[in-house]
């Protein structure tokens, strides 16, 4: 099993719409809780970066952390095709180093 | 603040030549350096990262080899390039501590030919 899960998509949704995307983890020790956007042939941006459980918004963007279910979910707001890319969720526990990845969802938001 | 430089940002290389990619960052201290691989289509793998100079730890064997010769300097390395080594090979940094995310490079698209 892997330690991030994340369904690859791809996801296509129309201009203004609410978007959901979504992790589970297996790993009860992850503390910390990262998502980025990457577009195209460019490095992953980090967009989110939370810990433990709670909301924290940004703008148009809001990162959600249910612990007790191993669930991690990036919402959008009023969605822009500028918006199209592909979002990885990530993962960290508090004592270690490594941030653990998942696969990526591609995004595509038609005007 | 502190920016990540890594290059070059493609390269073409022939099986059995030597690779060198490098990466440097400025504005920070003692950063842990990463290397991470992500084959087209696919989710980011972590090949070495490294929490000092001289240190450095792998996730994969494989005939890649990385080095850490100066505090913000990460070089990856290979003898041979195999085929399987194309990709798109991604550099990023932490800061020390726990309460820090990850930042990237924008990358190193290697193909093998």
């Amino acid at each position: 099993q892997k330690e991030v899960e994340q369904d690859p998509g791809p996801l296509s949704v129309p201009e203004g719409a609410i978007v959901s995307l979504n992790c589970t983890y297996s790993n009860s020790a992850f503390q910390y809780f990262m998502w980025y956007r990457q577009y195209s042939r460019k490095g992953p941006e980090l967009l989110m970066y939370t810990y433990s459980s709670g909301n924290k918004e940004d703008g148009r963007f809001t990162a959600q952390v249910d612990k007790s279910s191993k669930y991690i979910s990036l919402f959008i707001r009023d969605s822009q095709p500028s918006d199209s890319a592909t979002y990885l969720c990530a993962s960290k526990e508090t004592s270690y180093d490594k941030v653990i990845f998942g696969p990526g969802t591609s995004l595509s938001v038609i005007p | 603040s502190q920016t990540i430089h890594q290059w070059p940002a493609t390269l073409v290389q022939p099986v059995g030549s030597p690779l060198s990619l490098e990466c440097t960052v400025e504005g920070t201290s003692n950063p842990n350096l990463y290397w991470y691989r992500q084959a087209a289509g696919r989710g980011l793998q972590l090949l070495f990262y490294s929490v000092g100079i001289g240190q450095i730890s792998s996730e994969v064997p494989q005939n890649l080899s990385a080095s850490r010769p100066q505090d913000r300097q990460f070089i990856l390395s290979s003898k041979k390039l195999l085929l399987s080594d194309s990709g798109f090979y991604l550099c990023a940094w932490m800061r020390t501590g726990n309460n820090s995310p990850l930042h990237f490079g924008n990358g190193t698209r290697l193909t093998v030919t």
